[in-house]
């Protein structure tokens, strides 16, 4: 299967400083990828789609002033969290489309946040 | 609309085999997702659909009817490290996943 890298897998923070997020197709380019959020019990949120080369597209209520996208790359795309909050402590998880045959999404192994 | 819905938790004896069902409801379609989360873990992919019927993986299978918006996961031989999440998922006209909420499967001795 596609190998999709995320990092850091665990970051705390202070309330108010910026946390970075990458996710890295390492095996195959991804022209897509996807930023989920998922709250404990719940299940995945989307936040946003990110494609290569364009602006991301974000899922209505999620502020794209605050979660910053870029994919610079065909296997690079990052999500900064700007001015961080304790209720933006999250486990957050990208995932990549594999081009071609199934339309499958793989995921990275996911970061969790946590702010103080 | 769009719509999914799974049963929220599910809970099977080791060795027996278990039916987790998913519905949906969707104008435009693309296929149907099984993905397995383990607890502080991110999902890994299970099985995809897009036509109708049967496939098997192994001691996993996954069913689709599209013409019931209609799908189950199949597990056979239960094991102790099947105890997780499961999560369906339809992928709509645009390409974009729609998430179930997700069936927790307890798994005792």
């Amino acid at each position: 299967g596609a190998v999709v890298s995320q990092h850091p897998s665990r970051v705390i923070c202070k309330s108010g400083t910026s946390v970075k997020i990458e996710c890295r197709s390492l095996d195959f380019q991804a022209t897509t990828m996807f930023w989920y959020r998922q709250f404990p019990k719940q299940s995945l949120m989307l936040m946003a789609t990110s494609n290569e080369g364009s602006k991301a597209t974000y899922e209505q209520g999620v502020e794209k002033d605050k979660f910053l996208i870029n994919h610079a790359s065909l296997t690079l795309s990052t999500l900064t969290v700007t001015s961080a909050h304790p209720e933006d402590s999250s486990f957050y998880i990208c995932s990549a489309r594999r081009p071609g045959g199934v339309e499958t999404q793989y995921f990275g192994p996911g970061t969790r946040l946590l702010v103080l | 609309g769009q719509n999914i819905d799974q049963p929220t938790e599910m809970t099977a004896t080791e060795g027996a085999i278990v039916q987790i069902n998913c519905t949906y409801q969707t104008s435009g379609f693309n296929g149907l997702f099984w993905y397995q989360q383990h607890a502080g873990e991110a999902p890994t992919f299970l099985s995809y659909n897009v036509l109708d019927g049967l496939e098997e993986k192994g001691r996993f299978s996954s069913f689709l009817s599209r013409s019931k918006g209609y799908s189950y996961l199949l597990l056979k031989e239960l094991q102790m490290k099947d105890s997780a999440s499961y999560l369906c998922a339809f992928m709509d006209s645009n390409y974009q996943l729609i998430w179930g909420a997700g069936t927790k499967l307890i798994i005792k001795p």
